[in-house]
């Protein structure tokens, strides 16, 4: 157990719908990072929060968004669902925000869009 | 961008046995990396990580190369065990843009 926890572990949605994901990062950690997992794209880094604030973008597109509460919590939502955004999607937090901060993953939330 | 990709998909071992899982990466300026198992269900999990600087590290029953000049790292996992049966995928961080970037991953399969 990483003690990082995403809800809902699975979610199954229609397209054009609307969903979001919920990370609690581990205690004490202040940075989350979210992933989206396909098979045929592997691991894709999303975005990046730090205390709140956005760090660092990756591939995520203008459909998707996310946020970091001031409990430190993270959302990510995803607006306008494709059948190409079903995937695993995992959020990580570590302690800081640099480079060679261990990332610790969660369980992932599995969304199926149909 | 950084474009990290890993030899072989699939890695068969019989238990016992040494398994090396070997990884490229593109961008000569990524300066940390790591490697991380993902287990059926479950989220990828932190293995062993080396910085730029260093070209060889070791940990428990695992150990990290990292040849700079060709742009090649790779991960021995000694003595492999039923429980080694995972995906294991490599990453890169790139102080460019900012992010870590994985390879597409090798699933290895331990034999009895």
């Amino acid at each position: 157990d990483s003690g990082v926890t995403q809800t809902p572990k699975h979610l199954i949605t229609a397209t054009g719908q609307r969903v979001t994901l919920r990370c609690s990062p581990r205690s004490g950690d202040l940075s989350v990072y979210w992933y989206q997992q396909s098979l045929d794209q592997g691991l894709q880094f999303l975005i990046q929060y730090y205390n709140g604030e956005e760090r660092a973008k990756g591939n995520i597109l203008e459909r998707f968004s996310a946020q970091q509460f001031p409990d430190l919590h993270s959302e990510l939502n995803l607006s306008s669902l494709e059948l190409g955004d079903s995937a695993l999607y995992f959020c990580a937090s570590s302690v800081a925000s640099g480079a060679e901060e261990t990332q610790y993953f969660g369980p992932g939330t599995r969304l199926l869009v149909l | 961008g950084e474009s990290v990709g890993l030899h072989l998909p699939t890695l068969s071992v019989q238990e016992g046995d040494n398994s090396i899982i070997n990884c490229a990466y593109s961008n000569s300026a990524s300066d940390y990396f790591i490697w991380y198992k993902q287990e059926s269900g479950k989220g990828p999990q932190f293995i062993i990580d080396i910085r730029s600087n260093m070209d060889k590290r070791q940990g428990q029953r695992v150990t990290v190369l990292l040849n700079k000049t060709v742009k090649h790292l790779s991960l021995q996992i000694a003595a492999t065990q039923p429980g080694d049966s995972a995906v294991y995928f490599c990453a890169a961080w790139s102080f460019n843009d900012y992010k870590l970037s994985f390879g597409a991953g090798t699933t290895v399969t331990v034999r009895a």
